[in-house]
């Protein structure tokens, strides 16, 4: 079965710091992967995603990341956080070989950035 | 261009109650989700529809039930409300299966007491 696991409920980062957001997966077959981002009281937003080709993938708001097949891991990353970065992020995987029709999505990570 | 659009925004319900959560999407989209969104457990799918006239059961489709009429509307409907279904509830549109990412609405902040 498809899963996605985000070990941390919370990242803490002080404002230009680089911050990661961990994300790994598990599917039967190859992986569609997803980042979106939840700000207060909004519906989730788009962020960046891996189909296929280069493992390092970039996305809006300075946002990037590296698709790692033998960690089976899509950790998010951005070189110098700013305070508005604060929100909820999701990782989510669509599993190629069956159909693409389902998207499962992790817990969501809280970041905070710390002026 | 509105996009994922949804009401109402908030709703309080009485067990028992039933009601009917509307979402509508403007960008020809052809696939349409309804998720619930609890502390801790990320989205749940609900039921999805994979075009007009057309709909199935997500991960968590119990006392659930969906209509899908019209291409640009995805009904979510509550027949009996319990307060287990407190949660907030997010609809998605996308273009297709598999690479393209989803467009959520604002979201419908539901209690049942």
């Amino acid at each position: 079965a498809q899963s996605v696991a985000q070990p941390e409920d919370q990242v803490n980062v002080a404002e230009g710091n680089p911050l990661t957001v961990k994300c790994t997966y598990s599917v039967s077959g190859n992986p569609y992967l997803f980042w979106y981002v939840q700000y207060p009281n909004r519906g989730l937003q788009f962020l960046l995603k891996y189909i296929t080709g280069d493992n390092l993938v970039k996305g809006s708001y300075g946002f990037e990341a590296e698709f790692n097949k033998s960690q089976t891991s899509f950790h998010l990353k951005k070189p110098s956080a700013l305070v508005s970065d604060s929100a909820l992020y999701f990782c989510a995987v669509r599993d190629r070989d069956t159909g693409g029709f389902k998207t499962i999505f992790g817990a969501g990570t809280r970041l905070f950035v710390k002026a | 261009n509105a996009g994922v659009t949804q009401t109402p925004k908030f709703r309080v319900l009485k067990t028992g109650q039933s009601m009917t959560l509307l979402c509508a999407q403007d960008m020809n989209h052809e696939y349409m989700y309804w998720y619930r969104q609890d502390p801790g457990m990320g989205l749940r799918l609900i039921h999805y529809s994979v075009g007009e006239g057309t709909t199935a059961k997500g991960e968590v489709p119990d006392g659930y039930n969906v209509s899908r009429l019209k291409k640009q509307n995805f009904l979510l409907g509550l027949e009996s409300a319990a307060p287990s279904q407190t949660s907030v509830y997010f609809c998605a549109s996308t273009w297709g299966t598999e690479t393209y990412e989803q467009y959520f609405g604002p979201g419908t902040r539901l209690t049942v007491t």
